[in-house]
């Protein structure tokens, strides 16, 4: 069956270091990925796509990689403040519709 | 510039009611889309329009779910009847080009209630 997997646990760290969220997927071959930020009470907001012939894409303190044989991206945000506390959805074309992986929640502590 | 624009942002009512969740996507996106979010679900996309033309409707739950565009600059969303199971938060997208590698911008959703 089609999996989005992402870290349901919160991902608890300090201002100032690197966060680092996974999504894996299964049984989906998308030509790209996105990222979404999402503020409680809000709707998401795109932040990042890369395309599968992209290994990495960078936009000011944030960094994606996709890894289309590991079947995986990573979401980084260096030097994170606690500003960036949010959830994080990874999304991806699956079947002609955008398929969104559950998100996970980022708490940077000051 | 506006952003894409939902009404009502909260909604409480009684199971069997009909419920109408309204809105206006950003001026010049041609595609337009109705998730709901839960938390067991996550985020999952009910309907989708281009060029206000439902193109995929395959995520709308039964029956009961409607969703009509009249014009490029408003769509509903309606449920009769309502159901306790149909408690959730509504988001309405929209985008330039359909399903494609442009991003979509959410409204910030209905947050429905059905007691």
């Amino acid at each position: 069956s089609q999996k989005i997997e992402q870290n349901s646990e919160a991902l608890n760290i300090q201002e100032g270091k690197t966060a680092t969220l996974t999504c894996n997927y299964t049984n989906y071959s998308p030509a790209y990925l996105q990222w979404y930020r999402q503020d409680p009470g809000r709707g998401p907001v795109f932040l990042l796509l890369i395309r599968e012939n992209e290994k990495e894409k960078r936009k000011e303190r944030l960094k994606v990689t996709f890894d289309t044989t590991l079947k995986q991206s990573l979401f980084h945000i260096t030097a994170s403040q606690p500003a960036d506390s949010a959830t994080y959805l990874c999304a991806l074309l699956g079947f002609q519709k955008l398929v969104f992986g559950t998100g996970t929640r980022l708490l940077v502590s000051p | 510039d506006a952003g894409v624009i939902q009404s009502p942002r909260h909604e409480v009512t009684e199971m069997g009611q009909e419920v109408t969740l309204r809105c206006k996507p950003i001026s010049g996106h041609n595609s337009l889309f109705w998730y709901r979010q839960t938390m067991m679900r996550g985020l999952e996309l009910l309907i989708y329009f281009n060029n206000n033309v439902p193109i995929d409707d395959s995520g709308m739950p039964e029956d009961r779910f409607s969703a009509k565009m009249p014009n490029a600059s408003f769509s509903t969303l309606k449920i009769q009847p309502s159901e306790p199971r149909d408690s959730a938060v509504y988001f309405c997208a929209s985008s330039r080009a359909g399903v494609s590698n442009q991003p979509q911008h959410f409204g910030d959703g209905t947050r429905l209630s059905i007691l």
